[in-house]
């Protein structure tokens, strides 16, 4: 199975510290995400990295950015963290094959900024 | 651009009975769709996935949903509720290079004895 794994399930930072997401999977996917999940919007993209050192925005990268330095690690990063970044955030690994676009994603880490 | 509906924010059934979870998608061309489930303080988990082969899809747990192209819909169902479906499900479609993906804001599903 694939696993894709945050390196926390819950976070609390304090308004201005610079935050790092962790997201590692093992299945070598070309294709790694980074979503923000809020109610009564279902998910939205930030950024997402189709292979090693490449990066393209998602709907809302504003606040944020991201590495992929290797191919199995995809780092989301909050420069400044504000209060209104509190939200769970989503990881999601795909393969770039044809005919096998699901997304696998880790069980989220819920970001509260104070 | 895409752009996924999801009719109903919320649904309530008896444990039992049939459930009914509506989508409907706009696309320019033949997309991918899916049924995301996420249980409370879980991640997502894929139900199942239309990616233009047979148009009636089963899923796991029982769930099944029918793409519908003179509809534009991908509606979810199920004969039989049962406690443990309670959950949020998103429908999904894929964007045109088939990379990323393209979320509804949810369907909240209670499930009640």
């Amino acid at each position: 199975d694939v696993k894709v794994t945050q390196s926390s399930r819950y976070l609390v930072k304090r308004t201005g510290e610079k935050v790092f997401l962790e997201c590692v999977q093992d299945m070598d996917h070309e294709n790694m995400f980074w979503y923000r999940q809020d109610p009564g919007l279902g998910l939205r993209l930030i950024y997402f990295s189709y292979d090693v050192k490449m990066k393209e925005k998602g709907d809302i990268p504003e606040g944020y950015s991201v590495s992929r330095e290797k191919k199995e690690r995809f780092s989301l990063i909050l420069e400044s963290a504000s209060t209104n970044q509190t939200s769970m955030y989503l990881c999601a690994s795909s393969l770039s094959e044809m005919g096998k676009p699901e997304a696998f994603f880790g069980q989220g880490t819920r970001l509260t900024v104070v | 651009a895409q752009s996924v509906t999801q009719l109903d924010s919320h649904v309530s059934v008896s444990e039992g009975t049939p459930v009914l979870l509506r989508c409907n998608y706009s696309s320019s061309y033949s997309p991918s769709l899916f049924w995301y489930v996420q249980h409370p303080n879980k991640g997502l988990q894929l139900l199942l996935k239309y990616t233009s082969a047979a148009t009636l899809v089963k899923g796991i747990n029982g769930f099944e949903a029918e793409f519908k192209k003179s509809e534009t819909s991908f509606h979810l169902t199920k004969p039989s509720a049962h406690m443990s479906d309670a959950a949020e499900y998103f429908c999904v479609v894929s964007d045109l290079g088939g990379n990323k993906l393209v979320f509804g804001a949810g369907t909240i599903l209670r499930v009640k004895s």
